[in-house]
């Protein structure tokens, strides 16, 4: 059972290119997250997804963009990279609400 | 504005003894709280949760404890071994949130032998 799965591990981009960032899971759950977190910090909520063809803005949602076309997969679009993107960016997934999230392993992402 | 606050950015602990980790909290619609363990190059695992109906929760090693008078939650790890050594982030939801967490920026837990 692979969980929640993350790709690319790792990636540097150029300011003003534009990436996606995979995150599928195989736990038919109904509820996706995107989460980044910056050195010493907390994660933050990008966008989260409770069911497909649904999704909403978390806290940090400037510069980036969703789908959730199926209940699997939840890309996350970055469209002009910037400094301030750099960060480590990790997906979650939930049967509903309430109840614990499961994450993957996150994409290091560095913008130069 | 950080709605959930670990203020141990750092722990130490000598293998055997009780570690306790703390989190306080700032939005009273919070009703639902996690704590998750953290390895380098790895995503956060969830560890234990409480709801704001109890105010103690239990699993093996591991126990939570709420206080929603002074909206604050601590974790309690006994005893403490080798493999505990991860940062632990402290986490909180809404009732009507979608299950948006809030995380605190984490307590780096060292075990010693």
């Amino acid at each position: 059972n692979a969980g929640v799965t993350q790709t690319p591990k790792f990636r540097i981009l150029k300011i003003g290119q534009s990436m996606t960032l995979q995150c599928t899971q195989d736990m038919n759950h109904n509820y996706m997250y995107w989460y980044r977190q910056d050195p010493g910090m907390g994660l933050k909520l990008i966008y989260y997804s409770v069911g497909a063809g649904i999704t909403d803005k978390g806290e940090v949602p400037n510069g980036y963009n969703v789908s959730r076309s199926t209940t699997e997969d939840f890309p996350l679009r970055l469209e002009l990279a910037a400094p301030s993107q750099t960060s480590v960016y990790f997906c979650a997934s939930s049967p509903q609400g309430a109840q614990p999230q499961h994450f993957g392993d996150g994409t290091r992402l560095s913008i130069l | 504005d950080q709605q959930v606050k670990q203020n141990s950015p750092s722990l130490s602990v000598q293998e055997g003894r009780i570690s306790i980790l703390n989190c306080d909290y700032t939005n009273s619609m919070f009703d639902y709280f996690l704590w998750y363990k953290k390895y380098p190059a790895e995503g956060p695992t969830f560890l234990i949760s409480i709801s704001s109906i109890k105010d103690k929760n239990e699993d093996g090693r591991f126990t939570v404890f709420l206080n929603k008078s002074a909206k604050h939650l601590s974790l309690h790890i006994v005893p403490s071994q080798p493999g505990d050594s991860a940062v632990y982030f402290c986490a909180a939801s809404a009732a009507d949130s979608w299950g948006k967490l809030q995380f605190g920026a984490g307590t780096q837990v060292v075990v010693t032998p």
